[in-house]
């Protein structure tokens, strides 16, 4: 069935430093990749989102890359600030009508 | 504008009985998705309704059900709740199909604060 997996499920980095999320999907016919940003009790916010006809995007410090071909996709934030520490969700949909979302990247920033 | 609203934001049941949610979509937005976030896991999908219309359902028993009302408004009924039902429950709402890409829609997810359900 579609599944997305997602690494690491635990992330620390020094302030400053980069951090890279990784995903891959299973469904060929995925076409739209958003990732959700998630701080504790809050709800999962869009920070970035990629189509299937785009290879990268970038939004200042954050951006996306994607692999079509080896259904991969990519989180990338540089210089990290300690307000980047919250849970970060990746997730593919191809079409239909729902998103299935990777199980999430615990990312701390530490100062 | 205000966002994606839902209620209650907490609440605890116990085994076997029957929970309502409910959830407010974004002003204009014609569908609301409802998923499962159970704790440390992403979210799972139940359904999504469109234009009152249930367009998908996910891998979740008959116990579940939804349904959308004219002004765009949905409940989330849980039946004879399990322990397993513990969850925060999802409602998200976008102006179309979400997923789905239209000249008028990116397809993309707004969700609501959620609601908590403990069941003991």
């Amino acid at each position: 069935g579609e599944n997305v997996e997602q690494h690491p499920s635990t992330l620390s980095v020094q302030e400053g430093d980069s951090a890279v999320i990784k995903c891959t999907y299973s469904d060929s016919a995925s076409n739209y990749f958003p990732w959700y940003k998630q701080e504790l009790g809050k709800r999962p916010q869009l920070i970035i989102d990629i189509r299937s006809n785009v290879g990268e995007k970038k939004d200042q410090r954050i951006a996306v890359t994607l692999n079509k071909t080896a259904k991969h996709f990519s989180l990338h934030i540089t210089e990290t600030q300690p307000e980047d520490s919250a849970v970060y969700f990746c997730a593919a949909t191809g079409g239909t009508y729902k998103y299935i979302f990777g199980t999430g990247t615990r990312l701390k920033v530490l100062a | 504008d205000a966002g994606v609203t839902q209620s209650p934001t907490h609440l605890i049941k116990t085994r076997g009985q029957h929970v309502t949610l409910r959830c407010s979509p974004i002003s204009g937005h014609k569908s609301v998705s409802w998923y499962q976030q159970v704790l440390g896991q992403g979210p799972q999908f139940i359904f999504q309704y469109y234009e009152k219309e249930e367009r998908g359902r996910g891998n979740f028993p008959d116990r579940f059900s939804a349904r959308q009302f004219p002004n765009y408004s949905s409940e989330l009924n849980v039946n004879a709740l399990l322990l397993g039902d513990s969850a925060l429950y999802l409602c998200a709402s976008s102006l179309g199909i979400s997923g789905v890409e239209t000249l008028t829609n990116t397809g993309e997810l707004f969700f609501g604060e959620g609601s908590r359900l403990t069941v003991l």
